[in-house]
Parts: C-alpha cells; structure tokens; sequence
C-alpha cells in the first residue's frame, strides 16, 4: 500500500535559518504529492503541490521538488521566520481514487 | 464567507453518552471527509463521502455514524463515548484538483 514517511520531529530553528524537511513516500504509479501547514489551534491548509516528476512546487518562500528516482518530496525554505511555527505534513494521493495518504507530521519551532 | 465549518469547537462529554459533531462546505465540491487526529498530530482518515454516497469507510468501531444529508453536509455522530475518542475531528472537503480544505477542527473530550 501506499505510505509517506517524514523526518521525526520536533524541529528547533532560529530565525533566518536554513529548514529542510525530509519526506519519502512509496506508491504505485505516478502520485501527487503535498505539503500542508496546520498552525497551532487551526486546521490543516495546503502549502504546495507537484503533480509529476519534477515539478516544483513553491508558495510563502516554502519549495519542494518531486523526485521520482529518489521517491522524495522535501520540504525547504531558506530562511525560516518565527510565524513559520507549526506541524507540516507530507501527502501523497493516487492517481485514481480520493484518498489522501498523510506522514506523521513534523513539528516546526522557530525562535527569535 | 466560510469555506468548511465544523460545530461545535469544543465538546465535553461523559463516557457512555453520544454526540454529534455538524459540518458544512460552501465550496461546492462533491467529496468531503472525516479525520481524526491524535495527541501526537497524526491524521487518520475515518470516512469519506461523494454525493451523499460512503466511499471510503476505515476500520473504525461502529459507534462512529456518519451521516450526509446533502452533498453539502457530513456530520459524525458517535454512540457510547468512550475515552480513547478524545481527540481533534477534522472535516474536510476536496476541490477537483485533489485540494482538501479543511475545517477548523472539533476538539472531543471524553471524562
């Protein structure tokens, strides 16, 4: 079956930091792949998305390139802000069918 | 102007007793969703509806109903509340390209 797996968390940066976020997933096919944010007390709300292999995918400084060779989709952004604070989850859907398949989701703490 | 809301935000409850959590989508899509999610963040999807019809239907116990009146609704509601459903219910809709917008959350605690 289909899986996403995510860098543990939590993470602790300060600000103006460098953030990757690692994401791998294995799937049948040519799937789409997601980021969401959820900033604390919210729910979840996309960040970008990459449709087929390399795309990038890019939104508020945030990008992600769909790598199909290495079944990667990492998160990155060059310098993280305090209001970046929150859980980011990696996704993957399925060419057919509506199911999402989310990570664990990583924790993000950025500090002044 | 509201994309998809959830009701009530907060619940309470006692164990044994059933509660029904609403949601709603003004975006007009077909396919909305049920999430739970857990003390450690992690999501779980538990049904999911297209046109009023169940399409996905997770290994979840039978005291959790789901219910869609219109394509526009899909409400949970749980019999016999136990303590391990204390968590954060999510709704969420599906735009065409597989964009889900998600709802606030509804945050369960069962004493």
């Amino acid at each position: 079956g289909n899986s996403v797996t995510q860098m543990e968390g939590p993470v602790t940066l300060s600000e103006e930091a460098f953030l990757t976020i690692n994401c791998t997933y294995t799937a049948t096919g040519y799937p789409s792949l997601f980021w969401y944010v959820q900033y604390p007390g919210e729910g979840l709300q996309l960040l970008l998305k990459a449709t087929k292999a390399d795309d990038k995918g890019s939104n508020k400084g945030f990008e992600a390139t769909y790598r199909k060779e290495t079944t990667s989709f990492h998160l990155e952004k060059g310098s993280v802000q305090v209001s970046d604070s929150a859980v980011y989850f990696c996704a993957l859907k399925e060419t057919s069918g509506s199911r999402l398949t989310f990570g664990e989701g990583t924790q993000l703490t950025v500090n002044p | 102007d509201t994309a998809v809301s959830q009701t009530p935000k907060y619940l309470v409850t006692q164990m044994g007793n059933d509660k029904s959590i609403k949601c709603e989508q003004n975006l007009g899509h077909d396919t909305m969703y049920w999430y739970k999610q857990d003390s450690k963040k992690f999501l779980k999807i538990m049904f999911s509806y297209n046109n009023k019809e169940l399409i996905i239907n997770e290994t979840v116990p039978n005291r959790f109903s789901p219910k869609s009146p219109d394509k526009a609704h899909l409400n949970l509601h749980i019999n016999s509340l136990e303590l391990g459903d204390s968590a954060v219910y999510f709704c969420a809709s599906k735009h065409r390209t597989d964009t889900q917008y998600f709802g606030p959350g509804t945050r369960l605690t069962v004493l």
